[in-house]
Protein backbone atom coordinates (compact mmCIF):
# COMPACT_ATOMS: atom_id res chain seq x y z
CA UNK A 1 0.00 0.00 0.00
CA UNK A 2 1.53 3.36 -0.84
CA UNK A 3 2.15 6.07 2.04
CA UNK A 4 3.21 8.95 1.83
CA UNK A 5 5.54 11.09 4.67
CA UNK A 6 6.11 14.50 5.04
CA UNK A 7 8.71 15.82 7.46
CA UNK A 8 8.59 17.96 9.14
CA UNK A 9 5.04 18.15 9.98
CA UNK A 10 5.61 21.87 11.01
CA UNK A 11 8.36 24.44 10.05
CA UNK A 12 8.85 28.26 10.90
CA UNK A 13 11.43 30.15 9.57
CA UNK A 14 12.53 34.09 9.02
CA UNK A 15 12.10 35.91 5.94
CA UNK A 16 14.18 35.56 3.07
CA UNK A 17 15.40 32.15 4.31
CA UNK A 18 16.01 29.28 1.54
CA UNK A 19 14.22 26.43 2.71
CA UNK A 20 13.29 22.71 1.70
CA UNK A 21 10.34 20.87 2.28
CA UNK A 22 10.56 16.79 2.11
CA UNK A 23 8.36 14.14 0.85
CA UNK A 24 8.81 10.58 0.73
CA UNK A 25 6.58 7.41 -0.61
CA UNK A 26 7.27 3.65 -0.18
CA UNK A 27 6.11 2.62 -3.77
CA UNK A 28 8.11 4.04 -6.88
CA UNK A 29 5.28 2.99 -9.34
CA UNK A 30 3.85 6.52 -9.78
CA UNK A 31 2.50 7.93 -12.46
CA UNK A 32 3.40 11.31 -11.27
CA UNK A 33 4.18 13.14 -7.91
CA UNK A 34 2.29 16.98 -7.30
CA UNK A 35 2.85 19.77 -4.78
CA UNK A 36 -0.12 21.36 -3.86
CA UNK A 37 -0.51 24.64 -1.45
CA UNK A 38 -3.38 24.97 1.21
CA UNK A 39 -4.38 28.18 2.82
CA UNK A 40 -6.52 28.31 5.84
CA UNK A 41 -9.99 27.22 4.99
CA UNK A 42 -9.30 27.52 1.59
CA UNK A 43 -9.11 24.11 -1.20
CA UNK A 44 -5.79 23.25 -2.72
CA UNK A 45 -3.59 25.24 -5.62
CA UNK A 46 -1.48 23.19 -7.45
CA UNK A 47 2.38 24.34 -7.38
CA UNK A 48 3.69 22.09 -9.30
CA UNK A 49 3.90 18.74 -11.32
CA UNK A 50 6.53 16.01 -12.09
CA UNK A 51 6.12 13.18 -14.35
CA UNK A 52 7.32 9.93 -13.48
CA UNK A 53 9.61 10.07 -16.34
CA UNK A 54 11.22 13.48 -14.91
CA UNK A 55 13.10 14.46 -12.72
CA UNK A 56 12.55 17.91 -11.44
CA UNK A 57 10.69 21.15 -12.42
CA UNK A 58 10.65 24.71 -11.54
CA UNK A 59 8.06 27.61 -11.02
CA UNK A 60 9.34 31.03 -10.32
CA UNK A 61 10.95 30.90 -6.34
CA UNK A 62 10.14 26.72 -6.18
CA UNK A 63 12.07 24.13 -7.86
CA UNK A 64 10.67 20.37 -7.12
CA UNK A 65 12.59 17.13 -7.69
CA UNK A 66 11.80 13.66 -7.98
CA UNK A 67 13.67 10.74 -7.02
CA UNK A 68 12.05 7.80 -7.85
CA UNK A 69 14.21 5.05 -6.95
CA UNK A 70 14.70 6.63 -3.54
CA UNK A 71 11.26 7.19 -3.14
CA UNK A 72 11.65 10.75 -2.15
CA UNK A 73 10.93 14.35 -3.63
CA UNK A 74 12.06 17.90 -2.35
CA UNK A 75 10.33 21.29 -2.98
CA UNK A 76 12.66 24.00 -2.31
CA UNK A 77 11.47 27.60 -1.89
CA UNK A 78 14.32 30.51 -2.79
CA UNK A 79 14.12 33.72 -0.28
CA UNK A 80 11.18 32.93 1.17
CA UNK A 81 8.26 35.58 2.05
CA UNK A 82 5.85 35.86 4.51
CA UNK A 83 2.88 35.38 1.71
CA UNK A 84 4.50 31.41 1.47
CA UNK A 85 3.07 30.98 4.99
CA UNK A 86 0.48 27.93 4.23
CA UNK A 87 0.12 24.29 4.12
CA UNK A 88 1.95 22.30 1.69
CA UNK A 89 1.16 18.86 0.14
CA UNK A 90 2.91 15.98 -1.32
CA UNK A 91 0.71 13.73 -3.31
CA UNK A 92 1.62 10.75 -5.63
CA UNK A 93 -0.62 8.97 -8.27
CA UNK A 94 0.24 5.59 -7.90
CA UNK A 95 -2.99 4.65 -10.73
CA UNK A 96 -4.93 7.38 -13.44
CA UNK A 97 -7.72 7.52 -10.74
CA UNK A 98 -6.02 7.61 -7.62
CA UNK A 99 -3.88 10.03 -5.45
CA UNK A 100 -2.19 9.28 -2.01
CA UNK A 101 -1.66 12.89 -0.17
CA UNK A 102 0.94 13.31 2.70
CA UNK A 103 -0.38 14.65 5.97
CA UNK A 104 1.47 17.94 4.87
CA UNK A 105 4.31 20.77 6.39
CA UNK A 106 3.03 24.01 7.63
CA UNK A 107 5.17 26.88 6.68
CA UNK A 108 5.52 29.98 8.43
CA UNK A 109 7.69 32.56 7.30
CA UNK A 110 8.08 35.34 10.01
CA UNK A 111 8.80 39.06 8.83
CA UNK B 1 -12.09 30.91 -15.77
CA UNK B 2 -14.11 29.31 -13.24
CA UNK B 3 -12.27 26.06 -13.04
CA UNK B 4 -13.62 23.65 -10.46
CA UNK B 5 -16.63 25.10 -8.30
CA UNK B 6 -18.73 23.78 -5.50
CA UNK B 7 -21.67 24.55 -3.62
CA UNK B 8 -22.56 25.20 -0.96
CA UNK B 9 -19.38 26.22 0.49
CA UNK B 10 -20.72 25.67 4.17
CA UNK B 11 -24.09 23.30 5.49
CA UNK B 12 -25.04 22.37 9.00
CA UNK B 13 -27.68 19.20 8.82
CA UNK B 14 -29.05 17.04 11.65
CA UNK B 15 -28.44 13.91 11.80
CA UNK B 16 -30.50 11.35 9.27
CA UNK B 17 -31.06 14.58 6.76
CA UNK B 18 -29.94 13.90 3.26
CA UNK B 19 -28.42 16.39 0.66
CA UNK B 20 -26.32 16.72 -2.24
CA UNK B 21 -22.95 18.54 -2.56
CA UNK B 22 -22.63 19.77 -5.74
CA UNK B 23 -19.33 19.73 -8.30
CA UNK B 24 -18.83 21.38 -11.52
CA UNK B 25 -15.94 21.76 -13.56
CA UNK B 26 -15.89 23.76 -16.64
CA UNK B 27 -12.60 22.28 -18.41
CA UNK B 28 -14.05 19.12 -20.05
CA UNK B 29 -12.23 17.09 -17.35
CA UNK B 30 -12.45 13.56 -18.02
CA UNK B 31 -11.87 12.55 -14.61
CA UNK B 32 -12.99 13.56 -11.22
CA UNK B 33 -13.35 12.81 -8.13
CA UNK B 34 -14.67 13.67 -4.27
CA UNK B 35 -11.93 13.64 -1.08
CA UNK B 36 -12.65 14.41 2.07
CA UNK B 37 -10.00 15.98 4.69
CA UNK B 38 -10.32 15.41 8.60
CA UNK B 39 -7.03 16.81 11.02
CA UNK B 40 -4.75 14.26 11.36
CA UNK B 41 -6.35 12.19 8.48
CA UNK B 42 -4.79 13.92 5.42
CA UNK B 43 -7.21 13.87 2.34
CA UNK B 44 -9.14 10.63 1.75
CA UNK B 45 -10.79 9.66 -1.42
CA UNK B 46 -14.77 9.20 -1.57
CA UNK B 47 -15.65 8.16 -4.73
CA UNK B 48 -14.18 8.92 -8.72
CA UNK B 49 -15.16 8.82 -11.71
CA UNK B 50 -13.13 8.68 -15.34
CA UNK B 51 -15.97 10.05 -17.45
CA UNK B 52 -19.46 10.46 -17.87
CA UNK B 53 -21.47 7.29 -16.63
CA UNK B 54 -18.51 5.58 -15.51
CA UNK B 55 -18.05 5.83 -11.27
CA UNK B 56 -16.27 3.61 -8.95
CA UNK B 57 -15.74 3.78 -5.34
CA UNK B 58 -12.18 5.03 -2.81
CA UNK B 59 -10.78 4.68 -0.09
CA UNK B 60 -13.65 5.83 2.43
CA UNK B 61 -17.10 5.57 -0.07
CA UNK B 62 -19.92 3.93 3.10
CA UNK B 63 -22.63 6.51 3.71
CA UNK B 64 -22.06 8.16 -0.24
CA UNK B 65 -23.32 7.81 -3.58
CA UNK B 66 -22.30 9.30 -6.37
CA UNK B 67 -23.68 10.09 -10.54
CA UNK B 68 -21.65 11.15 -13.62
CA UNK B 69 -24.47 12.00 -16.04
CA UNK B 70 -22.70 14.71 -17.71
CA UNK B 71 -18.49 15.45 -18.19
CA UNK B 72 -19.35 18.69 -16.16
CA UNK B 73 -21.07 17.51 -12.83
CA UNK B 74 -20.01 15.00 -10.14
CA UNK B 75 -22.55 15.65 -7.00
CA UNK B 76 -22.02 14.02 -3.96
CA UNK B 77 -25.00 12.28 -2.27
CA UNK B 78 -25.04 11.91 1.60
CA UNK B 79 -27.86 9.15 2.05
CA UNK B 80 -28.50 9.65 6.14
CA UNK B 81 -26.08 11.86 7.30
CA UNK B 82 -24.57 10.97 10.40
CA UNK B 83 -21.94 13.27 12.64
CA UNK B 84 -18.94 11.03 11.56
CA UNK B 85 -19.50 12.61 8.11
CA UNK B 86 -18.90 15.91 9.63
CA UNK B 87 -15.34 16.85 7.29
CA UNK B 88 -14.38 19.39 4.65
CA UNK B 89 -14.92 18.15 0.95
CA UNK B 90 -12.86 18.46 -1.63
CA UNK B 91 -13.98 17.72 -5.81
CA UNK B 92 -11.32 17.71 -8.25
CA UNK B 93 -10.89 17.05 -11.57
CA UNK B 94 -7.95 16.24 -14.27
CA UNK B 95 -7.54 15.99 -17.83
CA UNK B 96 -7.44 12.17 -19.32
CA UNK B 97 -4.79 9.79 -19.18
CA UNK B 98 -3.04 10.71 -22.27
CA UNK B 99 -2.83 14.20 -20.61
CA UNK B 100 -0.76 15.25 -17.56
CA UNK B 101 -3.08 14.73 -15.17
CA UNK B 102 -2.31 17.72 -13.15
CA UNK B 103 -5.25 17.98 -10.46
CA UNK B 104 -7.73 20.93 -10.11
CA UNK B 105 -9.35 21.28 -6.74
CA UNK B 106 -12.25 23.28 -5.96
CA UNK B 107 -12.64 25.35 -2.90
CA UNK B 108 -14.60 23.28 -0.30
CA UNK B 109 -17.40 22.55 1.54
CA UNK B 110 -17.53 22.51 4.73
CA UNK B 111 -20.07 20.12 6.55
CA UNK B 112 -21.27 20.09 10.20
CA UNK B 113 -23.68 17.04 10.97
CA UNK B 114 -25.04 17.56 14.48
Amino acid sequence: KQEVTQIPAALSVPEGENLVLNCSFTDSAIYNLQWFRQDPGKGLTSLLLIQSSQREQTSGRLNASLDKSSGRSTLYIAASQPGDSATYLCAVRPAYHKLVFGKGTKLTVNP
Amino acid sequence: NAGVTQTPKFQVLKTGQSMTLQCAQDMNHEYMSWYRQDPGMGLRLIHYSVGAGITDQGEVPNGYNVSRSTTEDFPLRLLSAAPSQTSVYFCASSAGAQNTGELFFGEGSRLTVL
